[in-house]
């Protein structure tokens, strides 16, 4: 009965390759986000996404891209990966789009080589 | 821009120490403040929150918090520490109409020692 759950935990990789991280959440929101949290620990929002449609867009490279192809998924695709993409990355969903309590997901850690 | 700093970047106690924490934000509007927990190789997990009303809040594992407006402060305290509570810890902030998006501190390292 996990709430927000992300494949996969662990993601080793060499630089130029293009990497999928998936997320569900079975609370039955509707709005899910991705932070990253990089080697010094410092969390910083993405995206996110309501019910389906893209809400934040932070500064990002485009090489990342999110997918919500329902409003229980919020899938994150990076392409040409680069060694600075190494980090820890963190799904979370809220009931809405509001300032709701965000709900986390147990990471995914990305290893760039 | 909104921003949130955390004071202290490691701390040290003994078990049964007294803790506090610090958090300030800059935002003259309303906000709603959150303190997270990461133990060791783990997600977030909320200790606390506030959304309004009473400013001191009551959050697990004996863990509280208070809001102080006109200081922009919301610094977390527990009267006794436990090894157990060796983790890092988030300051966040949540900005009305800002679609939900959580603003971090850049975290505290609590280690306390047996």
């Amino acid at each position: 009965d996990t709430a927000v759950s992300q494949t996969p935990k662990y993601l080793v990789t060499q630089m130029g390759n293009d990497k999928s991280i998936k997320c569900e959440q079975n609370l039955g929101h509707d709005t899910m986000y991705w932070y990253k949290q990089d080697s010094k620990k410092f969390l910083k929002i993405m995206f996110s996404y309501n019910n389906k449609e893209l809400i934040i867009n932070e500064t990002v490279p485009n090489r990342f891209s999110p997918k919500s192809p329902d409003k229980a998924h919020l899938n994150l695709h990076i392409n040409s990966l680069e060694l600075g993409d190494s980090a820890v990355y963190f799904c979370a969903s809220s009931q809405d789009g509001a300032s709701r309590q965000q709900y986390f997901g147990p990471g995914t850690r990305l290893t760039v080589t | 821009a909104q921003s949130v700093s955390q004071h202290n970047h490691h701390v040290i106690l003994s078990e049964a120490a007294s803790l506090e924490l610090g958090c300030n934000y800059s935002y003259g509007g309303t906000v709603n403040l959150f303190w997270y927990v990461q133990y060791p190789g783990q997600h977030l997990q909320l200790l606390l929150k506030y959304f309004s009303g009473d400013p001191l809040v009551k959050g697990i594992k004996g863990f509280e918090a208070e809001f102080i407006k006109s200081k922009f402060s919301f610094n977390l305290r527990k009267p006794s520490v436990q090894w157990s509570d060796t983790a890092e810890y988030f300051c966040a902030v949540n900005v009305w109409n800002q679609g939900g998006k959580l603003i971090f501190g850049q975290g505290t390292e609590l280690s306390v020692k047996p």
